[in-house]
């Protein structure tokens, strides 16, 4: 089985500049997220779909960052503008549907690391 | 607000010893508790986990405990490899399905 493929993997930019992030998730999940790790914290979601709709993104900055899934498979993440506190390893991660019982266990791609200069 | 910590930002043990990293959460009503493993430049993996009902899963060298009074669970290794150096990150598992993480811990196993 293929994994969650993410690129790029690194990203460096200046502040204000944009930057996007691509995420093709395992074949046949339908969840996606999106989550931000700042260097020394643990992961923090920031945008979860369903297919092609948004579940949950409450702590998506919106005036800077936007996300969109497409047709319920790949998705992206953009910046724009970038700020210096933007810098981080952004994780893309797939799930089987929700609503299903047990643990709802995240496959996690490699992430792309971006340093806002 | 922080629903998920992890004290303990490292830990070192001796190769063949236990290692256990701790976990404590503020919403008791949590589903499902998860443990996953980083290593460098790697995404994180799962390790296991336990649903709230439950108070031990063992999965080979690794157990996890639940003690839902204190809203605390805890991963063991043993015996512990160094291989099993890696950052350890609880997550809970809620209604939503979504997973919120904890800081994570730094394993050092030392041969």
């Amino acid at each position: 089985e293929a994994g969650v493929a993410q690129s790029p993997r690194y990203k460096i930019i200046e502040k204000r500049q944009s930057v996007a992030f691509w995420c093709n998730p395992i074949s046949g999940h339908a969840t996606l997220y999106w989550y931000q790790q700042i260097l020394g914290q643990g992961p923090k979601l920031l945008i979860q779909f369903q297919n092609n709709g948004v579940v949950d993104d409450s702590q998506l900055p919106k005036d800077r960052f936007s996300a969109e899934r497409l047709k319920g498979v790949d998705s992206t993440l953009k910046i724009q503008p970038a700020k210096l506190e933007d810098s981080a390893v952004y994780l893309c991660a797939s799930s089987l549907a929700q609503g299903l019982s047990g643990a709802n266990v995240l496959t996690f791609g490699a992430g792309s690391r971006l340093t806002v200069l | 607000d922080q629903q998920v910590k992890q004290n303990s930002p490292s830990l070192s043990v001796q190769e063949g010893r236990i290692s256990i990293l701790n976990c404590d959460y503020t919403n008791s009503m949590f589903d499902y508790f998860l443990w996953y493993k980083k290593y460098p430049a790697e995404g994180p993996t799962f390790l296991i986990s336990i649903s709230s009902i439950k108070d031990k899963n063992e999965d080979g060298r690794f157990t996890v405990f639940l003690n839902k009074s204190a809203k605390h669970l805890s991963l063991h290794i043993v015996p512990s490899q160094p291989g099993d150096s890696a950052v350890y990150f609880c997550a809970v598992n809620n209604a939503g399905n979504m997973l919120t993480f904890g800081g994570g811990t730094r394993l050092m196993v030392k041969p």
